[in-house]
C-alpha cells in the first residue's frame, strides 16, 4: 500500500538533545512538508520541498533544519534550539508543489523534552 | 499575511442535530480550500476540496461545504451528525502564489453525545 510512514511514534530527548524525525513516502510524490500541531494552534509549517536538494522554510522553522537528499525521505531534525519542542509532528506530500492535489499525512510522530 | 480562522474552538453536539463549522480565509486572490479530519488516534485525512465550479462541494461521509467568495468563507455543514463524526476538523487554504503551502486553521474540535 501506498502511503508515508513517520517513525518514531513516540519519541522521548533530554534538553539539549538534538533528535531526527524520519519520514518516507512511496507515493511518487515530489513536495513533502512538515507540520506541528499543537492544541488550539492548528498545524504551523514548518518547513516544505518540492523536489530533491531544494527546501524552504515555512512559518516556524526556527531550531529545525531538514535534509532532501532522497525524492522518498524527508528527514527533519529537532535542534536545541528549538525552544519549545514538545509537540506533534506530521509529514505530509503531494504530487507536486504547485498542482491542486490534496496533502497526503502520516501518522505523526509525538516528542516529549523531558 | 494569509491565515485562516476557523469560528469554534470546541463544538457539542447531540446525535441528529445538525453542524455548521466555520472557515475564513484572507487572501483575495485565487484560492484552493479543504476540510480535513483527524478522528481521534488517526492520521488527518481529506473530507472534501474546492478548486473551481459548483461552491457547494460534497465530501465523504455526507459532509459538505459552500464556499462563498464575497464572504472570503468555506464552512462545513452535515444536517446530521453521528457519535462516529466526533473528530477535528481543519480549514486548510492553498494559496496559488505561495509556492503550494498549504495554511490550516486552528481547529474545531467536535464531540457528539450518542
Amino acid at each position: 500500500d501506498g502511503g508515508i510512514t513517520q517513525s518514531p511514534k513516540y519519541l522521548f530527548r533530554k534538553e539539549g538533545q538534538n533528535v531526527t524525525l524520519s519520514c518516507e513516502q512511496n507515493l511518487n510524490h515530489d513536495a513533502m512538508y512538515w507540520y506541528r500541531q499543537d492544541p488550539g494552534q492548528g498545524l504551523r509549517l514548518i518547513y516544505y520541498s518540492q523536489i530533491v536538494n531544494d527546501f524552504q522554510k515555512g512559518d516556524i522553522a526556527e531550531g529545525y533544519s531538514v535534509s532532501r537528499e532522497k525524492k522518498e525521505s524527508f528527514p527533519l531534525t529537532v535542534t536545541s534550539a528549538q525552544k519549545n519542542p514538545t509537540a506533534f509532528y506530521l509529514c505530509a506530500s503531494k504530487f507536486s508543489l504547485a498542482g491542486t492535489g490534496e496533502l497526503f499525512f502520516g501518522e505523526g510522530s509525538r516528542l516529549t523534552v523531558l | 499575511a494569509q491565515s485562516v480562522s476557523q469560528h469554534n474552538h470546541h463544538v457539542i453536539l447531540s446525535e441528529a442535530a445538525s453542524l455548521e463549522l466555520g472557515c475564513n480565509y484572507s487572501y483575495g486572490g485565487t484560492v484552493n480550500l479543504f476540510w480535513y479530519v483527524q478522528y481521534p488516534g488517526q492520521h488527518l485525512q481529506l473530507l472534501l476540496k474546492y478548486f473551481s465550479g459548483d461552491p457547494l462541494v460534497k465530501g465523504i461521509k455526507g459532509f459538505e461545504a459552500e464556499f462563498i467568495k464575497s464572504k472570503f468563507s468555506f464552512n462545513l455543514r452535515k444536517p446530521s451528525v453521528q457519535w462516529s463524526d466526533t473528530a477535528e476538523y481543519f480549514c486548510a487554504v492553498n494559496v496559488y502564489n505561495q509556492g503550494g503551502k498549504l495554511i490550516f486553521g486552528q481547529g474545531t474540535e467536535l464531540s457528539v453525545k450518542p
